[in-house]
């Protein structure tokens, strides 16, 4: 069955450091995309970094990168240069099975709570 | 470009009362819409999408409905709230089969039940 795997609840880094969040998937789609969102402590769900699976190149956004391991199903978000309004829930989603093209459903992970330190 | 609003922002109602969560969209035509519903310290939970006017499917069999009176307006509604339908309401939308499958959220709603 489809599934996103995020093992890590909370996560510390220190300022200007860099952090990498955790993501696996599963899925028997042949052709499916990955995402990632911020969610601050405001609620508002944020989109930050999108991969598709034939894209040849890794993801990047500014200070955000995803490193896409397609062989190991994994996804992971990393966030360079930590700041202190890099404090939030991310979550990891990919589109679900069969709901590319006219509903585009998305299925989430469970999130990690990343906490910046001065 | 695209904005999404939705409102309240907050709203605490007791048991028994009923429901109306508005969304809106602006800047696109005939997007994909969605209800989600998160409870406290957890993940989102899809409750209802929509492909166009009229034009609802459920994903989670529950107290609330769904509807889209016009093109860039979702509605989430309940005739009588149950205490378990308390938790933070996302609305999202996607350009649908015209473009990309992101979505994009708004501001949510925090719903409180008592």
């Amino acid at each position: 069955a489809q599934k996103i795997t995020q093992t890590q609840p909370g996560m510390f880094v220190q300022e200007k450091e860099a952090v990498t969040l955790d993501c696996t998937y599963d899925t028997s789609d042949p052709s499916y995309g990955l995402f990632w969102y911020k969610q601050p402590s405001s609620g508002e769900m944020i989109f930050l970094i999108y991969q598709g699976s034939y894209d040849q190149q890794n993801a990047t956004e500014g200070r955000y990168s995803l490193n896409f391991q397609k062989a190991r199903k994994s996804a992971n978000l990393v966030i360079s240069a930590s700041q202190l309004g890099d404090s939030a829930m991310y979550f990891c989603a990919m589109r679900e099975e069969g709901g590319g093209g006219a509903t585009n459903k998305l299925i989430f992970g469970t999130g990690t709570l990343l906490a910046v330190q001065p | 470009s695209q904005t999404i609003h939705q409102w309240p922002a907050t709203l605490v109602q007791p048991v028994g009362s009923p429901l109306s969560l508005e969304c809106t969209v602006e800047g696109t035509s005939n997007p994909n819409l969605y209800w989600y519903r998160q409870a406290a310290g957890r993940g989102l939970q899809l409750l209802f999408y929509s492909v166009g006017i009229g034009q609802i499917s459920s994903e989670v069999p529950q107290n609330l409905s769904a509807s889209r009176p016009q093109d860039r307006q979702f509605i989430l509604s309940s005739k009588k709230l149950l205490l378990s339908d308390s938790g933070f309401y996302l609305c999202a939308w996607n350009p649908g089969t015209s473009g990309t499958d992101t979505q994009y959220f708004g501001p949510g709603t925090r719903l409180t039940v008592l």
